[in-house]
Parts: structure tokens; sequence; C-alpha cells
């Protein structure tokens, strides 16, 4: 019974590279979020999901892109990843569209020097 | 634009007193306002949610009071508690959004034994 997954929880890259942050859920929900929290922010949403091989921006997609392949996972790409974007990112997912309830990952804390 | 304001950034309460934080929202077509609570290294989680159709609903010590006409929500934690300390959360979301929430900036509050 695990739940909502994040891998890695802790992330160290350089600019420029590629890192991609997983999520994994095992209650079968439809939809699947990424959030990005910085202080003074609070939780900003970078992509939803509200099923497999649907997906759409949030509020502060740029830069990152998702896939969303099988229902269980939603894996967050940084194709290029830049100083702005250390942050810790949650992954989140709710049952459907009439659930209001988004249960959260653990976080996944990235630095990018 | 941040269509969720919180206050304030941060809190000092007694151990027994009454912890207040406010919210106010821009968009009218909110239609959810719940509440998250967040403990360190850990994602958030839901804590008590409201719909406009009430002004307040309790649960335990936590109460959300709601002014639809000011636009504005708050929670109320009675007896605060060491265990209490954390980061609140208020968001908000509209069904003809997809239900996206919309999150505050957050509020750090220690209660000190």
């Amino acid at each position: 019974d695990a739940g909502i997954t994040q891998s890695p929880r802790y992330k160290i890259t350089e600019t420029g590279r590629q890192v991609t942050l997983m999520c994994h859920q095992t209650w079968s929900h439809s939809y699947m979020f990424w959030y990005r929290q910085d202080l003074g922010h609070g939780l900003r949403l970078i992509y939803y999901s509200a099923a497999a091989d649907i997906t759409d921006k949030g509020e502060v997609p740029d830069g990152y892109v998702v896939s969303r392949s099988k229902t269980e996972n939603f894996p967050l790409t940084l194709e290029s990843a830049t100083r702005s974007q250390t942050s810790v990112y949650f992954c989140a997912s709710k049952r459907g569209l009439a659930e209001e309830t988004q249960y959260f990952g653990p976080g996944t804390r990235l630095l990018v020097l | 634009q941040q269509q969720v304001k919180q206050s304030p950034q941060s809190l000092i309460v007694q151990k027994g007193g009454i912890s207040i934080i406010n919210c106010a929202y821009e968009n009218t077509a909110f239609d959810y306002f719940p509440w998250y609570q967040q403990f360190p290294g850990k994602g958030p989680a839901l804590l008590i949610a409201i719909r406009p159709d009430v002004s307040e609903k309790k649960e335990g010590r936590f109460t959300i009071s709601f002014n639809k006409s000011a636009k504005q929500f708050s929670l109320h934690i009675m007896d605060s508690q060491p265990g209490d300390s954390a980061t609140y959360f208020c968001a908000a979301s509209a069904e003809t959004s997809g239900s996206r929430l919309t999150f505050g900036e957050g509020t750090q509050l220690t209660v000190n034994p």
C-alpha cells in the first residue's frame, strides 16, 4: 500500500543537464499533478493529467515536459535545467473530476548548480 | 497573478491559544476552498475544506469561516498545540476549470509549549 511515491527524494544536477523526476501511484487515480514549492509562492501547478495520454499545462510549465503513458506513472522532465528550477517538487493525484481531495507525494528536493 | 492571497506569512502562538490564518480570493467562480497542512519534509495533506453554500465548517479544533461577499475565508485553530506546528496552505478551485487547485503562499505556524 505504497500510495504515491516520488523518486529520487534528493537530486543535485548542473545547469543544462536533463533530469527526470518520477511519480508513481498505486490507487489507479485518474488525475495526477506536478507542483513546485518555493518560499513566498506556495505551491504552483506545473502540469497535470486527467488520464493516460492526456496532459495539460498549469501555471508555470515553461522548461518542463511531462508524459503519461500509464495511469500509475507521471514523470516530469527538465530538458535543460536552470538555477531557477531549484525547488521542491511535489506530485499529487486524485481519483477523478468529482473527487476534490488531492493526495501528495513526499516531494523531491532538486538543486541545480 | 496570485489569485489566492494568504496572510500572515508566519505566526507564533502560545500553547492553548487560537491560531488564525486568512485568505482572500479574486475569482468568483471558485467553489471549493480547502486547507492543507504540511509538516517538514512531508507533502501537504488535506486538513479541512468548505464549499460556499455554508459560512462555517468545524472539525474538532479546526474551523473554516467563509465570507462569500468579501471573498475571504479563514482557518481557526482552537487550543493550539505544539503538534500543530506546520505550514498551512489555503487553496481554491472551480469546477469550471477542472477543479485545479490554486494555492496561497503558505503560513508557517509555530506553537510554543
